[in-house]
């Protein structure tokens, strides 16, 4: 199994640019969710679903959109970029009442 | 959600055992005590979890106060690779309220 897996690792936008980070699962997992983490903090929670075809907000959404069309994916987009967003981002999954599993994480400067 | 209180920082020499403590004096009876610790440039990861009793795995132990206002993760014998930032989490049990929240963490430094 391949867990957690994040697309792409590194990239870098310019203001106002658009984008999507891909999360995938192979794990048959209900729960998905996308973290930010900046420099020093812990994650903090952006968006979650907790079936295909559910999101809902988390701590710190705006800016963000999510869709969950697959169960097995689950999809962060950017739709214009600050700097404020310049983070490292992590997507996690889990069945009802497990652990946790996280992605390597998606590095993300915006200039 | 309940907070949690944890040191910033903690060093400990190779080949000893850690203690890291955790406060959570507003913990409901349905919240579970989970630990996550993430290395360097790494997503999280779970090391364990317990309700009232308490729990061994093969990464660690955790200890519960009787009150559950506290708890201790133990790590019997640190090594090098133990170095990261442990997060203790209190995590409802009511279905569906599956999120966790993280606060900022201890820093385990493993001294050679």
């Amino acid at each position: 199994n391949a867990g957690v897996t994040q697309t792409p690792k590194f990239r870098v936008l310019k203001t106002g640019q658009s984008m999507t980070l891909l999360c995938a699962q192979d794990m048959n997992h209900e729960y998905m969710y996308w973290y930010r983490q900046d420099p020093g903090m812990g994650l903090r929670l952006i968006h979650y679903s907790v079936g295909e075809g559910t999101t809902a907000k988390g701590e710190v959404p705006d800016g963000y959109n999510v869709s969950r069309l697959k169960k097995q994916n689950f999809l962060l987009g950017l739709e214009s970029a600050a700097p404020s967003q310049t983070s490292v981002y992590f997507c996690a999954s889990n069945e009802a009442f497990g652990e946790q599993y996280f992605g390597p994480g998606t590095r993300l400067t915006v200039t | 959600d309940a907070k949690t209180t944890q040191p910033n920082s903690m060093e400990s020499n190779e080949e000893e055992p850690v203690h890291l403590p955790c406060n959570h004096s507003t913990i409901s009876g349905t919240d579970y005590i989970h630990w996550y610790r993430q290395l360097p440039s790494q997503g999280p990861e779970y090391v364990i979890h317990g309700l009232t009793s308490n729990v061994n795995n093969r990464m660690a132990s955790l200890a519960i106060a009787e009150d559950r206002k506290s708890s201790t993760l133990i790590l019997h014998r640190a090594t090098l690779r133990d170095a990261a930032v442990y997060y203790c989490i209190l995590r409802d049990t009511n279905f569906g309220n599956e999120k966790l929240t993280f606060g900022t963490g201890t820093r385990l430094t493993i001294i050679p």
